[in-house]
């Protein structure tokens, strides 16, 4: 089944502690991103990747790191989380940068930085 | 800064057509609007997009004014599952000029609530 994969589901940390969220992709899709979601807020831009060893900030990269070492992951890294990180997190892919018609989002993290 | 309006909420009957209008008034000739839903903390769907003729597929209809700047998505027979947030979507910038989805904005939406 084509989809997108997130893992954890759900977290719960602590401050400071590092932390990865893993997306991955079984579509061959190039474009990559990250989105946070709060309430009363909408979807925010994190990160984005067009390919492989290609990424960019979206709206909110601050506090975030990700890579693109091969096309079908991309995880989104916190070095230091903070409260303020606390958010439900979506991956999503699709073939290329104007695929939006394809564009597939994972099923989401809820993380919580207490 | 989202380039479209949307109602913030709406009740359908089930079984009902649900009719979700969205205001893109300052859209411009070559850009397409795209619409999007998302159930309760999943992750956003694709349902569909259009430029200026009407469009239809398995999950619903889309009916563009002639002038464009506004556009109604149909939900023929709505049932309990479709409840979620709408998102009625217009690139930040169009996609012949760079634009992509690093650009598309998921405002705040129509939350769509069907009863029974």
């Amino acid at each position: 089944e084509a989809q997108v994969t997130q893992n954890p589901r759900y977290l719960i940390t602590v401050t400071g502690k590092k932390l990865t969220v893993t997306c991955s992709q079984n579509m061959n899709h190039e474009y990559m991103s990250w989105y946070r979601q709060d309430p009363g807020l909408g979807l925010r831009q994190i990160y984005y990747s067009m390919n492989v060893e290609v990424t960019d900030k979206g709206d909110v990269p601050e506090g975030y790191k990700v890579s693109r070492k091969e096309k079908r992951n991309f995880p989104l890294i916190l070095e230091s989380p903070s409260p303020n990180q606390t958010s439900l997190y979506f991956c999503a892919s699709s073939l290329s940068r104007t695929g939006l018609k394809n564009y597939t989002f994972g099923s989401g993290t809820r993380l919580t930085v207490v | 800064d989202a380039k479209t309006t949307q109602p913030t909420s709406m009740d359908c009957a089930e079984g009902r057509a649900a009719n979700l209008p969205c205001n893109h008034s300052t859209i411009s000739g070559n850009e397409y609007v795209y619409w999007y839903r998302q159930i309760h903390s999943q992750g956003p769907q694709y349902i569909i997009h259009g430029l200026k003729n009407n469009e239809t597929n398995e999950m619903a209809s889309l009916i563009i004014t002639e002038d464009r700047k506004s556009s109604t998505l149909i939900l023929p027979h709505a049932t309990l599952r479709d409840t979620a947030v709408y998102y009625c979507i217009v690139p930040l910038r169009p996609l012949y000029s760079g634009g992509g989805a690093d650009g598309l904005t998921f405002g705040k939406g129509t939350h769509l609530i069907i009863q029974p």
